[in-house]
């Protein structure tokens, strides 16, 4: 029930090209869904989140699609740039954090020139 | 860059020793979160401290304990190492009551266990 599933495992992408990273999770009583970019060699950095009050959220060129009935949500990356090769993670919370912030496995993207 | 800084960056000790890994918060943050990032994995909650007393803990034995100080640093201690120990540990800092939104990650420390 804790437990946070991602996919794919790595994402190969164009410069250019639209970069799709799927979640799902169990727990109903998840409140909170931010997705963190982690470069080599440096801790996790929020880069947006999402309320299930909403079904979507934009910020420049990342989007979060939220889908509460089927307990999906997923990050949309439009125009993908090198500069955004990293490993994405996923996570949920009840409350923001504490022992209920459970991460997704990660997803390896690179993005080709 | 975040504020919230880790020492040592890399450390190599040997099975069943004792090792120390410290934090110093973001300015401003009272409390402070740390993970074990296995390679390849997302980071997994160990505890969470806040006005220097544990304020929640994941799935981890004993062995794994901390400590929080008066000006908000931290450190991890992690008795009788075990080869699995082997990992990136984050601490992140945040503002009680902000949550998530406020959590920012240190670099990590790597931790090779021989």
């Amino acid at each position: 029930q804790q437990q946070v599933k991602q996919s794919p495992q790595s994402l190969i992408v164009q410069k250019g090209g639209i970069s799709i990273i799927n979640c799902a999770y169990e727990n109903t009583a998840f409140d909170y869904f931010p997705w963190y970019q982690q470069f080599p060699g440096k801790g996790p950095a929020l880069l947006i989140a999402i309320r299930p009050d909403v079904s979507e959220k934009k910020e420049g060129r990342f989007t979060i699609s939220f889908n509460k009935s089927a307990k999906q949500f997923s990050l949309h990356i439009m125009d993908s740039q090198p500069g955004d090769s990293a490993t994405y993670f996923c996570a949920a919370t009840i409350g923001g954090y504490g022992q209920n912030f459970v991460f997704g496995p990660g997803t390896r993207l690179s993005v080709l020139p | 860059e975040t504020g919230v800084t880790q020492s040592p960056t890399h450390l190599i000790k040997t099975r069943g020793q004792q090792v120390t890994l410290r934090c110093s918060s973001q300015s401003g943050h009272n409390t402070v979160s740390w993970y074990q990032q296995a390679l390849g994995q997302g980071p997994q909650f160990i505890f969470q401290y806040y006005r220097e007393e544990e304020n929640g803990r994941g799935n981890f034995p004993p062995r794994f304990s901390g400590l929080q100080f008066p000006n908000y640093s931290s450190e991890l201690n992690v008795n009788a190492l075990e080869l699995d120990d082997s990992a990136l540990y984050l601490c992140a800092s945040s503002l009680e009551g902000q949550g998530a939104e406020t959590q920012y990650f240190g670099p990590g420390t790597r931790l090779l266990v021989l």
